[in-house]
């Protein structure tokens, strides 16, 4: 199973630019980079993934390393809405783990 | 909305009971997932279901706990003779074979007290 280290937490000021960072550097060649969030008392939500490519959607862009060992989560203008825990996963489907995170603050 | 549901959204009990939670996935997923979730920790995978078969169950926290999805739909997780160490949110997930990737969709959860 692929490793993720990301920070444990990370604060942001509202409006401005937030980049989470996950690196994993065990990623096997073929496994899709997943981010998910999870809001406060609410199941994880997914918000983006990525292979090789750089990707936008409407809630974030990911930046993935030209080694894919690691990845940055770009939230362009972060909202307290954004407050939340947010996990970088390199595999998907029943291979799928979850570690601890990165507990995003927004400051208003 | 057709998102992922689960029922209870919480349940207390006491310690030696037997508790029984519900999820009803997306009705075209035919991935279904379990986890447990303690405080401060990410979701710990529990076991998984394609259609009605489980295919995994080793992480499975003890005998006592226990899943079913009978037609392949909705899914139950029993745990039997709960205890204090229980305590924790219970989420559910659904996806799709063949996505590419395979995104779960998860619920809102079931969170369990255990006096």
């Amino acid at each position: 199973d692929a490793k993720t280290t990301q920070p444990n937490s990370m604060e942001s000021n509202e409006e401005e630019p937030v980049h989470l960072p996950c690196n994993h550097s065990t990623i096997s060649g073929t496994d899709y980079i997943h981010w998910y969030r999870q809001l406060p008392s609410q199941g994880p939500e997914y918000v983006i993934h990525g292979l090789t490519s750089n990707v936008n959607n409407r809630m974030a862009s990911l930046a993935i390393a030209e080694d894919r060992k690691s990845s940055t989560l770009i939230l362009h203008r972060a909202t307290l809405r954004d407050a939340a825990v947010y996990y970088c996963i390199p595999e998907g489907g029943f291979k799928t783990i979850f570690g601890a995170g990165t507990r995003l603050f927004v400051k208003a | 909305d057709t998102g992922v549901s689960q029922d209870p959204r919480h349940k207390i009990t006491k310690r030696g009971q037997n508790v029984t939670f519900r999820c009803d996935p997306i009705s075209e997923h035919n991935r279904l997932y379990w986890y447990r979730q303690t405080l401060g920790q990410g979701p710990e995978f529990l076991t998984y279901f394609q259609n009605e078969a489980q295919l995994e169950k080793s992480r499975l926290l003890s005998d006592r706990f226990s899943a079913e999805r009978p037609k392949g739909s909705f899914s139950t997780l029993e745990i039997q003779r709960t205890e204090q160490g229980d305590s924790a949110m219970y989420l559910c997930a659904s996806s799709l074979i063949g996505g590419i990737p395979e995104t779960q969709y998860f619920g809102p959860g079931t969170r369990l007290l255990v006096l």
